[in-house]
């Protein structure tokens, strides 16, 4: 089975300016989650989708959105960028995202704020 | 507040002997806790899990250990070996939480030949 993937792999945006980034999830998954990694912050859980629908929502400001689609494929968008938002934003999958299942994460995302 | 604490940031062994690398929990909710291999410019890789109904799982190399009362687990790996050269993430999952990971800060592991 093919992996988690995640596009673009690199992105460079400036202040002010909004992103969108997209995530595969593994053939059959239909929960995706999304982290982001900083090194100050380390890893941490942005929003679940199942079903297309907001599952589970993380401490994160309003700029930061998702949605799942029909065939389970996510995307994440932040607008009006902050130099702070530069991160590593993964990705990760699971069955039905089930308590005590296991995520399986992309490889990433790594958007530079300039 | 941090609920999951990597004490280590980092940790060196030699090839084959064991590596222990711990991690710490606070949330008395958390009853399942993952451990993730990452390598640079890489996702994290799944390594193995344990529910809090157990003490102890194996997986070949890999052996994770649970000590509720303490709130306290570690990874063994035994014997280590150069490629598990990486940083380790012990996460967590709270029963009131769906599958929402916590993520401890991570412990770099370097393997010497």
């Amino acid at each position: 089975k093919a992996g988690v993937t995640q596009t673009p792999r690199y992105l460079i945006k400036t202040r002010g300016q909004q992103v969108t980034l997209s995530c595969s999830p593994i053939s059959g998954h239909r929960s995706v989650s999304w982290y982001q990694q900083t090194p100050g912050q380390g890893l941490q859980f942005l929003f679940e989708y199942f079903s297309e629908t907001q599952r589970n929502k993380g401490n994160f400001p309003g700029r930061f959105s998702g949605r799942q689609f029909s065939n389970s494929r996510s995307e994440m968008n932040v607008s009006t960028l902050e130099l702070g938002d530069s991160a590593l934003y993964l990705c990760a999958s699971s069955p039905s995202g089930g308590h005590q299942e296991t995520q399986y994460f992309g490889p990433g995302t790594r958007l530079l704020v300039l | 507040d941090q609920q999951v604490k990597q004490n280590s940031p980092s940790l060196s062994v030699q090839e084959g002997r064991i590596s222990i690398l711990n991690c710490d929990y606070t949330n008395s909710m958390f009853d399942y806790f993952l451990w993730y291999k990452k390598y640079p410019a890489e996702g994290p890789t799944f390594l193995i899990s344990i529910s809090s109904i157990k003490d102890k799982n194996e997986d070949g190399r890999f052996t994770v250990f649970l000590n509720k009362s303490a709130k306290h687990l570690s990874l063994h790996i035994v014997p280590s070996q150069p490629g598990d050269s990486a940083v380790y993430f012990c996460a967590a999952s709270a029963y009131n939480a769906g599958n929402m990971l916590t993520f401890g800060g991570g412990t770099r592991l370097m393997v010497k030949p």
